[in-house]
């Protein structure tokens, strides 16, 4: 099972409200990333996550606050979020976090709408 | 750094006809090579990756893509276009940074096929 499973799949929110996004996988992967990404562009790293400890930020800015409750799960949580916010947001899974060989596996990503 | 460069952000095919996206890349060391096909609001699927094991790679849906260090070239062909291989295709570098595996995309070709 490749399958990296994120919800919710759309999501729309204003200014002011509080959400989380969630990611899940069940490979054994020790590593997991949050990407962003704009309409017909690539992914954009955010974070990354290896063996459950923020290993990589990229000046992301604090409304964004990511967590990783276990091996399996990744979390986004989102709060005061600004229009140009609105994205795809991917989640990715790889075996070993330190190991440029392995392939990353996506998940479907969720739509997000700030209005 | 480790860079990817792809030539032409659409390339439009009919179908049965050969496609050939190109990527180029930039980079000191061994690197390691993917192509990834994102469908409309899905997330990115691997198609194949380059550990230099062989330099021509096969990949799923009948794509292929030859490692040229020569040429510092990794394009990726398939020899009869279908209508369901309409997508936006992405080629990435891996790259450890501060001892972590990032993927650097390319800025992604999209690919039309018409009858």
């Amino acid at each position: 099972d490749t399958e990296v499973t994120q919800t919710p799949k759309h999501l729309v929110m204003g200014m002011t409200n509080k959400k989380s996004l969630k990611c899940e996988q069940h490979m054994g992967h020790r590593a997991m990333y949050w990407y962003k990404q704009k309409a017909k562009k690539p992914p954009e790293l955010m974070f990354v996550y290896s063996y459950e400890k923020l290993s990589i930020n990229e000046s992301v800015p604090s409304r964004f606050s990511p967590e990783c409750p276990n091996s399996s799960l990744l979390n986004l949580h989102l709060h005061a979020l600004q229009p140009e916010d609105s994205a795809l947001y991917l989640c990715a899974s790889s075996q070993e976090p330190g190991l440029a060989s392995y392939e990353q596996y996506f998940g479907p990503g969720t739509r997000l709408t700030v209005t | 750094a480790q860079s990817v460069t792809q030539l032409g952000s659409h390339v439009s095919v009919s179908e049965g006809a050969l496609v050939l996206l190109r990527c180029n890349y930039s980079s000191s060391v061994p690197p390691y090579l993917f192509w990834y096909v994102q469908y409309p609001n899905q997330g990115l699927q691997l198609l194949l990756k380059y550990t230099s094991a062989a330099t021509l790679v096969k990949g799923i849906n009948g794509f292929e893509a030859e490692f040229k260090k020569s040429e510092t070239s990794f394009h990726l062909t398939k020899p009869s276009a279908h209508m369901s291989d309409a997508a936006e295709y992405f080629c990435a570098v891996s790259a450890l940074s501060g001892g972590y595996n990032k993927l650097i995309f390319g800025a992604g070709t999209r690919l039309a096929v018409h009858p």
